[in-house]
């Protein structure tokens, strides 16, 4: 178990709508990083808090947004649906922000209709 | 653009075998690397991690082998077994201020008893 948790596990949206996904981090841990997985791939940055600002992002359009909480929480937040953001979402949690371990959660499995 | 690859997609082998898993990176920057495990369902959950300075780290039945001339990147298991069955990725961190990490598409790798 790495202490990260996510939910939902699972969640069904149409296309158009907005999703928010959560993630609690390792107490301590004061960064989060978010990515992609689509089915058969690997996952694929999105963006990253440290100390509840963004501190990096990749290649994802400005509809995916994110918060960090002081509590080690944070939120993924995905406006504008489209079928193409059907994939596992997955959160990882790091202590120092720089080449430290990240230890990932569970995921989320997000269907878009 | 750089990436990290796999070599082999799928890595069928006996229980009680050895097991190689190579990946091939394309970063020159790159300066921390490391081995996740996913199974079915779950989150990519930390096996090993390497530094650019080392050329070879072992843990518990698993190696690292970091290659740098030729940017090549192994992961060793001993004495396969049944559960070490699921997917397996390398990762790079490039060491740009953040902790991103870089995924390849990954190995499955398939244990037969």
């Amino acid at each position: 178990e790495t202490g990260v948790t996510q939910s939902p596990t699972h969640l069904i949206k149409t296309r158009g709508q907005q999703v928010t996904l959560r993630c609690s981090s390792q107490s301590g841990h004061n960064t989060v990083s978010w990515y992609q997985q689509a089915l058969g791939q690997g996952p694929q940055f999105i963006f990253q808090y440290y100390r509840e600002e963004e501190n990096g992002r990749g290649n994802f359009p400005p509809r995916f947004s994110g918060l960090q909480f002081p509590n080690y929480s944070s939120e993924l937040n995905v406006n504008a649906l489209e079928l193409d953001d059907s994939a596992l979402y997955l959160c990882a949690s790091t202590l120092q922000g720089f080449q430290e371990t990240q230890y990932f959660g569970p995921g989320t499995r997000l269907l878009v209709l | 653009g750089e990436s990290v690859g796999l070599h082999l997609p799928t890595l069928s082998v006996q229980e009680g075998d050895n097991s190689i898993i190579n990946c091939a990176y394309s970063n020159s920057a790159s300066d921390y690397f490391i081995w996740y495990k996913q199974e079915s369902g779950k989150g990519p959950q930390f096996i090993i991690d390497i530094r650019s300075n080392m050329d070879k780290r072992q843990g518990q039945r698993v190696t690292v082998l970091l290659n740098k001339t030729v940017k090549h990147l192994s992961l060793q298991i001993a004495a396969t077994q049944p559960g070490d069955s699921a997917v397996y990725f390398c990762a790079e961190n490039m060491g740009s201020g953040y902790s991103t990490l870089t995924f390849g598409k990954g190995t499955m790798l398939l244990v037969s008893p």
